[in-house]
């Protein structure tokens, strides 16, 4: 079966800082993979998402960047953190099959940034 | 993507079903209808999806208009766990899978 890791859970970082999140994939090959936020009480927003090795959409201009170095890992990253960088950052993959993305999107656990 | 309009919160009784309306009415031929829930503090979990013929899984049924411009999801006998955010987003298969979430409808379910 698969299964999606994220971590660390819970991050605490100073403004100005750097910042990766890491996210793996078991159990299946070629996934598409996803990086979401969601701020406070608000719904979640799509940041990046990945169709293979090296390839990256951004979705929303910011100051994160993401990157694939290999099939089932995903990073996310910034080098300067700001205070409005804070939220709930979500990790997601989704099948590919015959050139068909599906949207069953299956998440991680999630991990919870505070920039002070 | 095309949007859609969900009740901002609603109650259900447990042990009585929950229906959760969905407005898509710009919905294009080759979208499909999703619905994911988010309990708090965790990620969000896929539900159910159709196109256009009604769905029925192990946690819910997908009701769509003939017309396909809105939907119901019902959970046909709510526990207190099923009190959540159940958002439902419209999307097609040659997005990349791009899902685009909305606000969602907080379901909360009573004793």
């Amino acid at each position: 079966s698969q299964t999606i890791h994220q971590w660390p859970a819970t991050l605490v970082q100073p403004v100005g800082s750097p910042l990766s999140l890491e996210c793996t994939v078991e159990g299946t090959s070629n996934p598409n993979l996803y990086w979401y936020r969601q701020a406070a009480g608000r719904g979640l927003q799509l940041l990046f998402y990945s169709v293979g090795i090296g390839q990256i959409s951004s979705e929303v201009p910011q100051n994160l960047s993401a990157s694939r170095p290999q099939d089932r890992q995903f990073i996310l990253s910034s080098k300067k953190l700001l205070l409005s960088d804070s939220g709930f950052y979500l990790c997601a993959w989704s099948e590919e099959r015959g050139g068909i993305s599906y949207n069953e999107q299956f998440f991680g656990p999630g991990t919870r940034l505070t920039v002070l | 993507d095309a949007k859609t309009t969900q009740p901002t919160s609603m109650d259900c009784a447990e042990g009585r079903a929950a229906n959760l309306p969905c407005n898509h009415s710009t919905i294009s031929g080759n979208e499909y209808v999703y619905w994911y829930r988010q309990i708090h503090s965790q990620g969000p979990q896929y539900i159910i999806h159709g196109l256009k013929n009604n769905e029925t899984n192990e946690m819910a049924s997908l009701i769509i208009t003939e017309d396909r411009k809105s939907s119901t999801l019902i959970l046909p006998h709510a526990t207190l766990r099923d009190t959540a955010v159940y958002y439902c987003i419209v999307s097609s298969n040659n997005q990349g899978g791009k899902l685009i979430f909305g606000q969602g409808t907080e379901l909360s379910v009573k004793p």
